[in-house]
């Protein structure tokens, strides 16, 4: 139980060009989700935190108008990086909150490579 | 703010070699504290956890103890093996809060 998955797996895409990213919970309803961003040899970065039925949550420095997220049902998150760079290029990972799991514990995704060229 | 330091890797061991990654945190409160393994090319899985002082997580011969008096988390195993070859993520997180990462340390394991 408490699986997550992501798709695309990896997606390469153009400059200026929007990618959508999915995130689900595919066995249990997951009522936050996060999602990170890692850069190579460095850890994972949130960027922001996503609560079905309402706004994210941002961290500082994360632009919101370029990560658009919508939880829209308690099994699927979306990330849209709208008008893609190459420095957008990165590991992208979404996580999710069991609420019948242990306290705090989040299960993660396998990530989403996405290359902008 | 709440922040984790864990060792710089690369760490470079022969199999069956003792590990140990240092870990230490700082934060306000009581954080739960995880260890989260990366293997190449694959996503975080949990590895152990420990949500109160003293308390000891464990899981395929990794070990780690909670400990409030000095601030870490370190984990050990006793004999590693080629397959434990992969980047070892040290966090922490307060309730209903997201986790806080360390940068990672990558462990190569060779036979």
């Amino acid at each position: 139980g408490a699986v997550v998955s992501q798709h695309p797996s990896r997606v390469i895409c153009k400059s200026g060009t929007s990618v959508k990213i999915e995130c689900r919970s595919l066995d249990f309803q997951a009522t936050t989700m996060f999602w990170y961003r890692q850069f190579p040899k460095k850890s994972l970065m949130l960027m922001a935190t996503s609560n079905e039925g309402s706004k994210a949550t941002y961290e500082q420095g994360v632009e919101k108008d370029k990560f658009l997220i919508n939880h829209a049902s308690l099994t699927l998150s979306t990330l849209t990086v709208t008008s893609a760079h190459p420095e957008d290029s990165s590991f992208y990972i979404c996580s999710a909150t069991n609420p019948t799991g242990g306290p705090n514990e989040q299960f993660f995704g396998p990530g989403t490579r996405l290359t902008v060229l | 703010g709440d922040s984790v330091t864990q060792m710089e890797g690369p760490v470079t061991l022969s199999e069956e070699a003792f590990l140990t990654i240092n870990c230490t945190y700082t934060a306000t409160g009581y954080p739960s504290l995880f260890w989260y393994v990366q293997y190449p090319g694959e996503g975080l899985q949990l590895l152990l956890k420990a949500t109160k002082a003293d308390d000891k997580g464990s899981n395929k011969g990794f070990e780690a103890t909670y400990r409030k008096e000095t601030t870490s988390f370190h984990l050990e195993k006793g004999s590693v093996q080629v397959s434990d070859s992969a980047v070892y993520f040290c966090a922490l997180t307060g309730a209903g809060t997201a986790l806080i990462f360390g940068k990672g340390t990558t462990l190569s394991v060779s036979s």
